[in-house]
């Protein structure tokens, strides 16, 4: 059964700094990663994907892939308030729908 | 671009009604559509991949007859609870892909808030 782990938080962070945000998942085969942000009673909103290993960098997002370690993070430089929901990280491949992880609750304060 | 709609956004319903859920990708075509669930202070949960002209795969767990998915065309695909039960009420969401071979990111639904009586 795939997995994806991740901290459900609250992570609190204050304005300006950089929010950082892990993942973990279990099956080796996974090929893609993505980072969903997510309102509350509001759907899934895709902030970034990456499929190699290494950085992947959008505006204030940097995305990490590290394959070997199975593991997957999230920057957010320059923390703002909107950015306060919870951050899903999903897991995929091909034609396969996404696993996700529960979720991190960020709270930016201003 | 990669715009998908659902309808309705809400719905209230009596206990052992049937419910239909429509999910379209307005501005792609989308070769499989994902349905998930969403319980309170839960993740998203895969319920089914669905295919146009196909029938869809049902992860373990969900029942395929209480569940009814229908990919009729490239741009819509319908669920339907039947005999909807108070334990279905859920937060549904689906999502389209672009249906690229490895990289398939996909693009959700506001979701549709279901509430059965």
């Amino acid at each position: 059964q795939k997995e994806v782990e991740q901290n459900s938080g609250p992570l609190s962070v204050p304005e300006g700094a950089i929010a950082s945000l892990n993942c973990t998942y279990s099956d080796r085969g996974s090929q893609s990663f993505f980072w969903y942000r997510q309102y509350s009673g509001k759907s899934p909103e895709l902030i970034m994907f990456i499929y190699s290993n290494g950085d992947k960098e959008d505006g204030r997002f940097t995305a990490q892939l590290n394959k070997a370690s199975q593991y997957v993070s999230l920057l957010i430089r320059d923390s703002q308030p909107s950015d306060s929901a919870t951050y899903l990280c999903a897991v995929g491949g091909g034609a396969d729908g996404l696993t996700f992880g529960k979720g991190t609750h960020l709270i930016i304060q201003p | 671009g990669a715009v998908v709609s659902q309808h309705p956004s809400r719905v209230i319903c009596k206990s052992g009604t049937s419910v239909k859920i429509e999910c379209r990708s307005l501005d792609f075509q989308a070769t499989t559509m994902f349905w998930y669930r969403q319980f309170p202070k839960q993740s998203l949960m895969l319920m089914a991949t669905s295919n146009e002209g196909s029938k869809a795969t049902y992860e373990q767990g969900v029942e395929k007859d209480k569940f009814l998915i229908n990919h009729a065309s490239l741009t819509l695909s319908t669920l339907t609870v039947t005999s909807a039960h108070p334990e279905d009420s859920s937060f549904y969401i689906c999502s389209a892909s672009l249906g690229r071979p490895t990289y398939n990111e996909q693009f959700f639904g506001p979701g549709t808030r279901l509430t059965v009586l």
